[in-house]
């Protein structure tokens, strides 16, 4: 089956400790993005990449860092930086504009917290 | 700097009502708009997607409209069902170097009972 997958499905982070976080993807998309979501908030975007080996800061970046050496992956690390990384993050693949399928495809997600 | 508001916050309905979910941004340079939904606990599946160029989209019972001069877009869920009930988000595109960078609305829980 495509789609995108993430993993752990529950991770908790002791004060001090990196995290990371999987998303691989099996749909040949181009772009991949990560988002955090807050109890009765909306998505808000963390990192996203266009391309292998290219990766842009979203709105709430800082605490957080990220790779794209594979197409397929783009790993999210919570750095100790981050102060209140309790949340459920969502990684997301998608293809780029002009593709005539250019919705974005979510993976299950990863629910954060702190010990 | 967009922002995307749902009105309203929540819903309950009765099985078998007609519905309408309302979502509104504030910048109409979009390059397309999606409606999500989204189960307790899990990710969000893509709905429905309607480009700037569209006014409207259907997928079963769903039927998404845009009018992008108002920012508005609105999504119609017709004969309810218990199963409908989830949390819908909506969200723009702006396009262009920012592809991909969506901004959400805050979402709309929707409970459909028997």
């Amino acid at each position: 089956d495509g789609g995108i997958t993430q993993s752990p499905k529950y991770l908790f982070r002791k004060e001090g400790q990196n995290v990371t976080l999987s998303c691989e993807q099996n749909l040949n998309h181009d772009a991949m993005y990560w988002y955090r979501q807050d109890p009765g908030q909306g998505l808000r975007l963390i990192y996203y990449s266009q391309i292998v080996n290219d990766f842009q800061k979203g709105d709430i970046a800082e605490g957080y860092s990220v790779s794209r050496e594979k197409k397929e992956s783009f790993p999210l690390t919570v750095t100790s930086a981050q102060k209140n990384p309790t949340a459920f993050y969502l990684c997301a693949s998608s293809s780029p504009p002009g593709h005539s399928n250019e919705k974005l495809f979510f993976g299950s997600g990863t629910q954060l917290s702190v010990l | 700097k967009q922002e995307v508001t749902q009105i309203p916050a929540a819903l309950s309905v009765p099985e078998g009502e007609n519905l309408v979910l309302n979502c509104s941004f504030t910048d109409s340079a979009i390059y397309n708009l999606q409606w999500f939904r989204q189960d307790p606990g899990k990710g969000l599946t893509s709905l429905l997607l309607i480009q700037s160029s569209q006014r409207e989209q259907t997928s079963g019972r769903l039927n998404a409209s845009l009018d992008k001069s108002s920012g508005r877009s609105t999504l119609y869920i017709a004969a309810s069902q218990p199963g409908d009930s989830a949390t819908y988000l909506c969200a723009v595109n702006a396009g262009g170097t920012s592809y991909g960078k969506l901004t959400f609305g805050q979402g709309t829980i929707l409970t459909v009972h028997p």
